[in-house]
């Protein structure tokens, strides 16, 4: 079962920054939270991978509070091409990776 | 340098058949993860391989079997399909789990049972 909890859609205009909420209540001390995107018909795709505080790369930012159960994911100025499933996933990094549902991110011109 | 390859793209089969799909990990990648993805869901895990054995599985059953090769590559068989084995089978490859990020995910098969 997915260790994860995360809104199932989002709508969102162009341009605007996203930010999508994942709560995690009973993550492990050596789990880390990864964040992935899949495309239609596409594999998923690793955006960010974060344990504490803020990590940001060239994509997104990831939040993570201090007692790390929960985090978000921040898309800056989204495009139309950002439309996608967002999933959410914390493991200690030697297990497979378990999916939930994801959410759904519609992006409106 | 190429990242996973997954063939074919797409496949339709009858009820009752067997069905083998391929994949090609990552360069520098050595396990090779399988995953079940049907429409809406996010991908189920269905197992693992590592130096050319099943290290992990996850809640499917036996009719669901794999096999690495030498050369890292691997294959996903299904026998006696049924209509609700159609969905898009997905491989993922990484560096014996050294990250979470080390995994690479290919374009999927898309399996469709009649």
């Amino acid at each position: 079962l997915a260790k994860t909890t995360q809104p199932i859609s989002m709508d969102s205009y162009e341009g605007q920054e996203v930010n999508i909420t994942c709560s995690h209540n009973n993550i492990a001390t050596n789990d880390y939270i990864t964040w992935y995107q899949q495309f239609p018909s596409q594999g998923p795709r690793f955006i960010i991978q974060g344990y504490k505080t803020k990590v940001t790369n060239e994509v997104a930012s990831l939040f993570i509070p201090a007692d790390r159960k929960s985090s978000t994911l921040s898309l800056p100025r989204v495009s139309l091409s950002d439309t996608a499933v967002y999933y959410c996933l914390v493991d200690p990094g030697n297990t497979p990776l378990v999916f939930g549902k994801g959410t759904r991110l519609s992006v409106i011109a | 340098d190429a990242g996973v390859t997954q063939s074919p793209t797409h496949l339709i089969k009858t009820r009752g058949q067997q069905v083998t799909l391929r994949c090609s990990p990552k360069s520098g990648h050595d396990t090779v993860s399988w995953y079940q993805q049907a429409l809406g869901q996010g991908p189920q895990f269905i197992f693992q391989y590592y130096e050319e054995e099943e290290r992990q599985r996850g809640n499917f059953p036996d009719r669901f079997s794999g096999h690495q090769f030498p050369n890292y590559s691997s294959e996903l068989n299904v026998n006696a399909l049924l209509l609700g084995d159609s969905a898009l089978y997905l491989c993922a490859s990484n560096e014996d789990r050294k990250d979470n990020y080390g995994y690479t995910f290919g374009s999927g098969t898309r399996l469709t049972v009649v």
